[in-house]
């Protein structure tokens, strides 16, 4: 059974462009969720997406948006990068959320210079 | 609100020797808990989880967990460490939002394992 698939595994963008990360949950998972990783914060929630709509959101700025296609499938895309986004970009997916316990991806390494 | 509080920032145990890692939330009804591992360059891994009735908790990798109400608590454990156990451990504790239910994750304790 195929794992939670994060690509690309690496990225390095510059200041005030945008980036679009992908994300392919477990097959029969309807639930996506996207968590960023820093040390300075920790694992902090984006958004989850079930069943292509975006169930809930975290205190993230506009510029960090998402979406899940019908076949689960997620991508998150950050405009107008800020050096303070670089980060580990997480997706876990799940049955039905986080009661049935969550799969993570092993992550995309966003670098802003 | 949610939260998690893990003590340690770091741990350090020989081989062979016992391992408690310590977890303490703050939720306002009967909270979903969690032990989540992640290895460098990975994802987490799900260790175990608690939702109710049995207090202790068992989980893969030899790993248990015990649900304290009256301390606010969800301890990590695990009888004997082996080298490939040196990792960063996370607790989290899950609270519903708009129908589904969102975890707040601890800052994570990191695991040294001396030989």
């Amino acid at each position: 059974k195929a794992g939670v698939t994060q690509t690309p595994r690496y990225l390095i963008k510059t200041r005030g462009q945008q980036v679009t990360l992908s994300c392919s949950p477990i097959s029969g998972h309807r639930s996506v969720s996207w968590y960023q990783q820093t040390p300075g914060q920790g694992l902090q929630f984006l958004f989850e997406y079930f069943s292509e709509t975006q169930r809930n959101k975290g205190n993230f700025p506009g510029r960090f948006s998402g979406r899940q296609f019908s076949n689960s499938r997620s991508e998150m895309n950050v405009s107008t990068l800020e050096l303070g986004d670089s980060a580990l970009y997480l997706c876990a997916s799940s049955l039905e959320g986080l009661l049935y316990g969550y799969t993570f991806g092993s992550g995309t390494r966003l670098t802003v210079v | 609100a949610q939260s998690v509080t893990q003590p340690d920032i770091h741990i350090t145990v020989s081989e062979g020797a016992s391992l408690e890692l310590r977890c303490n939330y703050s939720y306002g009804a009967t909270p979903y808990l969690f032990w989540y591992v992640q290895s460098p360059g990975q994802g987490l891994q799900l260790l175990l989880k608690y939702f109710s009735g049995d207090t202790l908790v068992q989980g893969i990798k030899g790993f248990e967990a015990e649900f304290k109400r009256s301390q606010s608590s969800f301890n990590l454990r695990k009888p004997s460490v082996h080298w490939s156990d040196a990792a960063e451990y996370f607790c989290a504790v899950g609270g519903e939002s708009g129908g589904s239910y969102i975890p707040t994750f601890g800052r994570g304790t990191s695991l040294i394992v001396h030989p």
